[in-house]
């Protein structure tokens, strides 16, 4: 069974000071692994998808990397308006759908 | 590009009773999914269409809930009859392609509440 694991569940940050999110999964063959952010009340929001150990992206103030066990989401210099649930998902090769962690919810102090 | 819509974007119902959620992908967009979040869980998939097709049910919970999607359009999740665990966020997400460096867009969401 495909499983998905975020730590830590909750991170405080200093606006300005910079962090990593951590996603470990175990897939039957990975077909991509995705990260999205999520504001309360609304929808998950796509930022990346990833497809191979060593596949590195970047969006803003956000970096995702992929290893064959994990990928991690760097946040540098962030800002009080990057507060959110930012979660993360696999898929599998002989699937559709997505697994989710759990997430890991971020707060950016002013 | 509109997004994903869904309506309600609350209910409350009484157990027993019957609820209907709709879901409007974008347009274009053959692959819907649903997926639901219960209290403390993480977000778990329902059911993948293709089309009017269903092309997975696997995480469909038991009978008591239907997925249709008419004419390969919006699609609809009716509970019947509601339980308390069945209380959540239902989300829909939608996605035009197969291949590679595709994203799902995912609606706001439905929160159910079953008292």
């Amino acid at each position: 069974e495909d499983q998905v694991t975020q730590s830590p569940e909750a991170l405080r940050l200093q606006e300005g000071e910079s962090s990593s999110l951590n996603c470990s999964y175990t897939v039957s063959g990975l077909r991509g692994l995705f990260w999205y952010r999520q504001d309360p009340g609304k929808g998950p929001e796509f930022l990346f998808t990833l497809y191979s150990a060593g596949e590195e992206k970047e969006k803003e103030r956000l970096k995702a990397t992929l290893t064959k066990k994990e990928s991690f989401l760097h946040i540098t210099a962030p800002k009080p308006e990057d507060s959110a649930t930012y979660l993360c998902a696999v898929q599998a090769n002989s699937a559709r759908q997505l697994t989710f962690g759990s997430g890991t919810q971020l707060t950016v102090l002013p | 590009e509109a997004g994903v819509t869904q309506f309600p974007s609350h209910s409350v119902i009484e157990k027993g009773q019957t609820v209907t959620l709709r879901c409007d992908p974008i347009s274009g967009h053959d692959n819907l999914y649903w997926y639901r979040r219960v209290m403390g869980k993480e977000i778990k998939f329902l059911l993948h269409f293709v089309k009017e097709s269903k092309q997975d049910e696997s995480g469909m919970p038991n009978n008591r809930f239907l997925a249709e999607r008419t004419g390969g359009t919006y699609s609809t999740l009716k509970v019947q009859p509601a339980e308390l665990e069945d209380s959540g966020v239902y989300f829909c997400a939608s996605s035009g392609s197969t291949g590679p460096n595709y994203g799902y867009t995912f609606g706001s969401g439905t929160r159910l509440t079953v008292v």
